[in-house]
This record gives structure tokens, sequence and C-alpha cells, in this order.
């Protein structure tokens, strides 16, 4: 039974405009969540974090939402850039630990 | 060589073979991990090392046995692995095993024929 998931397997999107990449999840007693990146034939990198305390993280064109009622967070990339074509993972932990639990995962294609 | 390394990147393994996957971190971190990705699955963590004690084992079965002989190397040795059991094995490690950034090493593909 996953609990972290990644409903959306792929996800195309034209260059300049938003991605939007979600992730649901099922254990509340998760409090940390985190976005990591990954290009082919490399380990993934960490993108971004949140914790459970906040709803909202930012980092350059790359924000994260979490929405504990819903157990339902987002990426969101603006403007979009075909370098940022990659497997995006979503992953959570508890008790702001480091076992992580990962998603399955979404491609994202940015076209030009 | 900076970051975290991971050797072989592929192998191919019969059933009764016995090999060894390689990683080595060069970012002073305390914390290592491996994962396995499975086609169409998920990461999924196996094994945790703090400061070179096993921390975690996820009902790992034991034709899987990790090693930890310091901070930097972390070893898993296969022995009698299934064909169910090819996958991206990756590693990872961490300054610490609070909520500190994770630094993945590039993978070995296992094929077990």
């Amino acid at each position: 039974d996953q609990q972290v998931k990644q409903n959306s397997p792929s996800l195309s999107v034209q260059e300049g405009r938003i991605s939007i990449l979600n992730c649901d999840y099922t254990n509340s007693m998760f409090d940390y969540f985190l976005w990591y990146k990954k290009y082919p034939a490399e380990g993934p990198t960490f993108l971004i974090s949140i914790s459970s305390i906040k709803d909202k993280n930012e980092d350059g064109r790359f924000t994260v939402f979490l929405n504990k009622s819903a157990k339902h967070l987002s990426l969101h990339i603006v403007p979009s850039q075909p370098g940022d074509s990659a497997v995006y993972f979503c992953a959570a932990s508890r008790n702001a630990g480091n076992m992580l639990t990962f998603g399955g995962g979404t491609r994202l294609m940015v076209k030009p | 060589e900076t970051g975290v390394t991971q050797t072989p990147r592929h192998l191919v393994m019969g059933m009764t073979n016995k090999k060894s996957l390689k990683c080595e971190q060069h970012l002073g971190h305390n914390a290592m991990y491996w994962y396995k990705q499975s086609a169409k699955k998920p990461l999924e963590l196996m094994f945790v090392y703090s400061l070179e004690e096993r921390v975690e084992n996820n009902s790992v079965p034991s034709r899987f046995s990790p090693e930890c002989p310091n901070s930097s190397h972390l070893f898993l040795h296969l022995h009698t692995l299934q064909p169910e059991d090819s996958a991206l094995y990756l590693c990872a490690s961490s300054q610490a095993l609070s909520t500190d950034t994770q630094y993945f090493g590039p993978g070995t593909r296992l094929t077990v024929l």
C-alpha cells in the first residue's frame, strides 16, 4: 500500500508556462515533505522541502504548497524551462527523521 | 571525486552468483542509505546506517546483506538473488539522520538472470 502517491506518471508543458506536479499521501504522521528531481543516468537531487508547520515554501522558480487537511502537496515551477525536463519525486518523512517514503515519480517534459 | 559515487554502474549476475555493490561518499556525512527502485515502483528504502551502525532494515530479504566499514563506505552484498531483484540500487548519504538533505549516487543497474 503506497503511502505517497503521484498519480500522474507524466506531464507535458510548454516552455514559459507553469508546471504543476501533484502528490498525495495517506500517513497523517508525515511531517516533512521533499521534492527530488532525477535526470537519466543520475541519482535524484534535492529540489525543495516543506515542514508541516508551513503551507508554502518558495525557492526561485520553485514553490511547494502543502494542504494538510487534504494530505496533498504540489510543486509549481514557473516559468518552466526545457532544462526542467526530468522525473520529479515527492517524498515524505515523519518525526523529523530521514526515513523517506517516495512517490512513484512524474516525468515532466517541457517543450521549447 | 566529489559527491556520492557507486560502482559498478551496471551489473548482470546469475542467481547463484555472489557480488557486491559499493558506495562511497566524499561529503563527510554520517548517515548512509540503500534504496531500491524497481520498474514502475517508487524508491524503497532498504537500509539506513548512522555512524556505521545500522538503524533501519525495512524487511529486506537476507539475500541482501549491507556492510558499513566506515562512515564513507557502504556495501551491499548480494547472494542467490532472484530475477525480481533486478532493479536500480541507489545509495544516498546525509550529514545526519535528521531532515538533512540526502545526496544520491547515480545508482547501479542490476540485472539478475
